[in-house]
């Protein structure tokens, strides 16, 4: 079945770069999603990528896709406090159901 | 605009009682979904709804039940509330159905956490 697979926390230390991994199952998904949910909020889009892509840069945010191994990353460079937060890869899956991993608690230490 | 509002943001229910968490968007969306996500778990999809009028299940829709008489608003019903229901629930809206083309970025309401003693 439909399944999305993140470990659950990483910690880091103020400057260095993260990065957060995820597995999927359904090689037919059309786009691969990182949402970023704050302490007490709701979650929010932070990138995405098309499938026919290998990597997309945005600032300091890198995603990368591998498409062979149904493997999403995420790498956030330059780690700032701010960017603590838990951070959600998700996939279109069958009839367009959005399918969330677990989460990944990111804890960024000053 | 307000964008995805979600009302109330607390509540605790004893097991049995019933209520209704209620979302409403002002972007015009067509698609509304409610999730609830706990621990470990991530998000799970309960109800959504393509359009006014159309509602249809999710992956956990057992003990909810949903209508969407408006585009603006879709209320989440708790028939009668037991305590494997403790959960923070999301209500979250976009412009086209997730399945359609495009990105259909989702917007999301803060929560409500519920709380079923």
């Amino acid at each position: 079945g439909e399944d999305v697979e993140q470990s659950l926390f990483l910690s880091v230390r103020e400057g260095d770069s993260s990065v957060i991994n995820c597995t999927y199952t359904d090689s037919s998904s059309t786009y691969l999603y990182w949402y970023k949910q704050e302490p007490g909020a709701g979650l929010q889009l932070l990138t995405y990528i098309f499938s026919n892509m290998d990597m997309k840069q945005d600032q300091r945010l890198t995603v990368l896709l591998n498409k062979k191994d149904k493997h999403l990353s995420l790498r956030i460079a330059d780690t700032q406090t701010g960017d603590s937060a838990i951070y959600f890869c998700a996939e279109k899956g069958q009839g367009g159901k959005l399918i969330f991993g677990q989460g990944t608690e990111l804890s960024v230490k000053p | 605009n307000a964008g995805v509002t979600q009302t109330p943001k607390f509540q605790v229910l004893k097991t049995g009682q019933s209520m209704t968490l209620q979302c409403a968007q002002d972007m015009n969306h067509e698609y509304m979904s409610w999730y609830r996500q706990d621990p470990g778990m991530g998000l799970r999809l309960i109800h959504y709804s393509v359009g006014a009028g159309i509602t249809d299940q999710g992956e956990v829709p057992n003990g909810y039940n949903v209508s969407r008489s408006t585009t603006e608003d879709f209320p989440l019903r708790l028939l009668s509330a037991a305590p494997s229901q403790t959960s923070v629930y999301f209500c979250a809206s976009s412009y086209g159905h997730v399945g359609t083309s495009g990105v259909n970025e989702q917007f999301f309401g803060p929560g409500t956490r519920l709380t079923v003693l």
